[in-house]
């Protein structure tokens, strides 16, 4: 059974803070991305990678980074965790460049105080 | 730029009825895949149907199916006699191969079924 797992469910952090959002999968896919969840905007594409190193902006990168250092592996970091970074975070992973669908994480519910 | 359009926030439907939610998308490309996604109040993401560029059917997957217009760029998704588990969000989203397989979605219809 293919898996994405977040390393948090919920997570609570203080503005300012560096914050690091793990995500897994044990499927072997080329592909991962990174989004954020807001009502009434859906989902919106913060960063994906296409490879090991390799990785691409999305629509709304500004104030995270990203890191895949392992092919099962994608972090997205917020260098300073700001209020307006509260959402949920989902974490997804497909097969690369095919017509397959992607998996997605259970999510994580960040807030920022 | 890529972009996908959801216009309609919600949506209500009565039991066994048939529901069509919209989705218009915007792409330059020629081969890209079309996606439907639906996310329970338990939020996870349950992928529904895929719909490629290059398809001249419409895809169905038991109760959906896909109403694909290449011309007018839309890719609304039919439900066929809704039921009441099928009070969800859905989602709309694109895929497009010759930007490395980069997934975008659309802002979502919220659906509920009535009894």
């Amino acid at each position: 059974d293919v898996k994405v797992t977040q390393s948090s469910r919920y997570l609570v952090k203080r503005t300012g803070e560096k914050v690091f959002l793990e995500c897994v999968q044990d499927m072997d896919h080329e592909n991962m991305f990174w989004y954020r969840q807001d009502p009434g905007l859906g989902l919106r594409l913060i960063y994906f990678s296409y490879d090991v190193k390799m990785k691409e902006k999305g629509d709304i990168p500004e104030g995270y980074s990203v890191s895949r250092e392992k092919k099962e592996r994608f972090s997205l970091i917020l260098e300073s965790a700001s209020t307006n970074q509260t959402s949920m975070y989902l974490c997804a992973s497909s097969v690369g460049g095919s017509n397959t669908e992607a998996f997605f994480g259970q999510g994580t519910r960040l807030t920022v105080v | 730029a890529q972009k996908i359009t959801q216009t309609q926030p919600g949506m209500f439907v009565q039991e066994k009825e048939a529901v069509t939610l919209d989705c218009t998308y915007d792409t330059s490309d020629q081969s890209y895949g079309l996606f439907w996604y639906k996310q329970p109040s338990s939020g996870e993401m349950i992928f529904l149907i895929y719909q490629g560029s290059y398809d001249e059917q419409n895809a169905t997957e038991g109760r959906y199916s896909l109403n694909f217009q290449k011309a007018r760029k839309s890719a609304n998704l039919v439900i066929s006699a809704s039921q009441l588990g099928d009070s969800a969000m859905y989602f709309c989203a694109m895929r497009d191969y010759n930007q490395g397989g980069k997934l975008i979605f659309g802002q979502g219809t919220e659906l509920s079924v009535k009894p």
